[in-house]
């Protein structure tokens, strides 16, 4: 079974660019959820997206938006890139016995 | 606000050492307790933890939730240097039903030494 799938593994765009991101769940995960891991912060809650909905949202600005398609995989958009944009974006899909990461996509913001 | 703090912040160890990493956690509409290895991008699942006082094992890693002090540990014992990383503990709240987002620490950056 394929794990959660992420791309593109590496991308550098420049300050006020607008960036997509993409993932795909596990095969028959219906929830998405996205993470920012930047320089010496842990790991903070984007977004929770489950049957094509947004369940939930953390403390980022309304610049970080998203999408879960009908086939459960799912986009992040951030507009207006910031130089602090730049992290590690990584989506996970959950199951019973916990949550399982994809590899991410490194953005750099320059 | 719902927090999670792990100790140490890094540790530093020799091969064959046991380490004890620590969480403790203040979230509300606590669902379980999560603990990840993160070597270069994915974190990779360890345990998950949902009962006070059952440990979990796998190999020579075990993990142990208090529900009433709020913490959870971390254990490796004759450590090697492939556990060289950072452990991650992350607390999921209960959002919807049975589904919650996660809350994580900083992490404990462990390095073992040869």
């Amino acid at each position: 079974e394929a794990g959660v799938t992420q791309s593109p593994t590496h991308l550098i765009k420049t300050r006020g660019q607008q960036v997509t991101l993409r993932c795909s769940p596990i095969s028959g995960h219906t929830s998405v959820y996205w993470y920012q891991q930047a320089l010496g912060l842990g790991l903070q809650f984007l977004l929770w997206y489950d049957e094509g909905e947004e369940r939930n949202r953390g403390n980022f600005p309304p610049r970080f938006s998203g999408r879960q398609f009908p086939n459960y995989s799912s986009e992040l958009n951030v507009n207006a890139l910031e130089l602090e944009d730049s992290a590690l974006y990584l989506c996970a899909s959950s199951w019973v016995w916990g949550y399982t990461f994809g590899s991410g996509t490194r953005l750099t913001v320059v | 606000e719902d927090k999670v703090v792990q100790s140490p912040l890094s540790l530093v160890v020799h091969e064959g050492d046991t380490v004890t990493l620590n969480c403790s956690y203040e979230v509300t509409n606590f669902r379980s307790l999560l603990w990840y290895k993160q070597e270069k991008k994915a974190p990779t699942f360890l345990f998950m933890l949902t009962s006070s006082g059952i440990e979990k094992k796998s190999g020579r890693l075990s993990s142990i939730l208090d529900k009433k002090e709020l913490f959870s540990i971390l254990n490796i014992t004759a450590t090697q240097t492939g556990d060289s990383a950072v452990y991650l503990c992350a607390v999921e709240a209960r959002m919807r039903g049975s589904q919650g987002n996660l809350i994580f620490g900083k992490g404990t950056k462990l390095s073992v030494k040869p």
